[in-house]
């Protein structure tokens, strides 16, 4: 059994540009959720998928947008980059309807 | 939207002592409560979790504790140990975990162990 996947672990962007960042969800699991991590901070919930469609969303703007694939992949993308956009962001995987989060280790984003 | 408040914000314990970490939540509705152990640059890792339909959980070192009528619940180890020193956060969800809005976190709690 595999556990959840991030890529890549690092990156580094400059203010306006668009980041895509990729998770592979743990063997079995068919939901995928996005968290915002800023330093010192709980993690913040972006958005949550299922079945491909987006179906919860945290208090973010629309520049943050997912997708999900058919094998339960994740993307989410970050349109128009700013500052206090710099977080670690953490992906989790689920089995609908358990609860039982497992995390990725995160992709840590640095804007400048 | 859920408020998850978590204290203290750091905790010095001995080696060998117990620790609390209390957390208080918001909205009523909410009927999951995990605990997420995060160390230093790695992931956060689930050790242990409560559902709204049970007071108390417990599972070697670890118990949590779950107040519904005052929207609390409280993280308690004994028998701390070095490797117990990490970040720890509490978070509340509605829809017994698998709903669709997610994890609300508190702000996490820094423990030391002290040897």
């Amino acid at each position: 059994e595999t556990g959840v996947t991030q890529s890549p672990t690092h990156l580094i962007k400059t203010r306006g540009q668009q980041v895509t960042l990729r998770c592979s969800s743990q063997s079995g699991h068919n939901t995928v959720s996005w968290y915002q991590q800023a330093l010192g901070q709980g993690p913040q919930f972006i958005f949550q998928y299922y079945r491909e469609e987006e179906n919860g969303r945290g208090n973010f703007p629309p520049r943050f947008s997912g997708l999900q694939f058919p094998n339960y992949s994740s993307e989410l993308n970050v349109n128009a980059l700013e500052l206090d956009d710099s977080a670690l962001y953490l992906c989790a995987s689920s089995s609908a309807g358990t609860g039982l989060y497992t995390f990725g280790s995160g992709t840590r984003l640095t804007v400048v | 939207g859920e408020n998850v408040e978590q204290h203290p914000s750091t905790l010095s314990v001995q080696e060998g002592d117990s620790a609390v970490i209390k957390c208080t939540y918001s909205d009523s509705a909410s009927n999951y409560f995990p605990w997420y152990k995060q160390e230093l640059g790695k992931r956060p890792q689930l050790i242990i979790d409560i559902r709204s339909n049970v007071g108390e959980k417990k599972d070697q070192r670890i118990a949590v504790t779950l107040n519904k009528t005052a929207k609390h619940f409280s993280l308690h180890i004994t028998e701390t140990q070095p490797e117990d020193s990490a970040v720890y956060f509490c978070a509340a969800s509605m829809g017994s975990g698998g709903g669709a809005d997610g994890l609300t976190f508190g702000k996490g709690t820094h423990l030391i162990i002290q040897p």
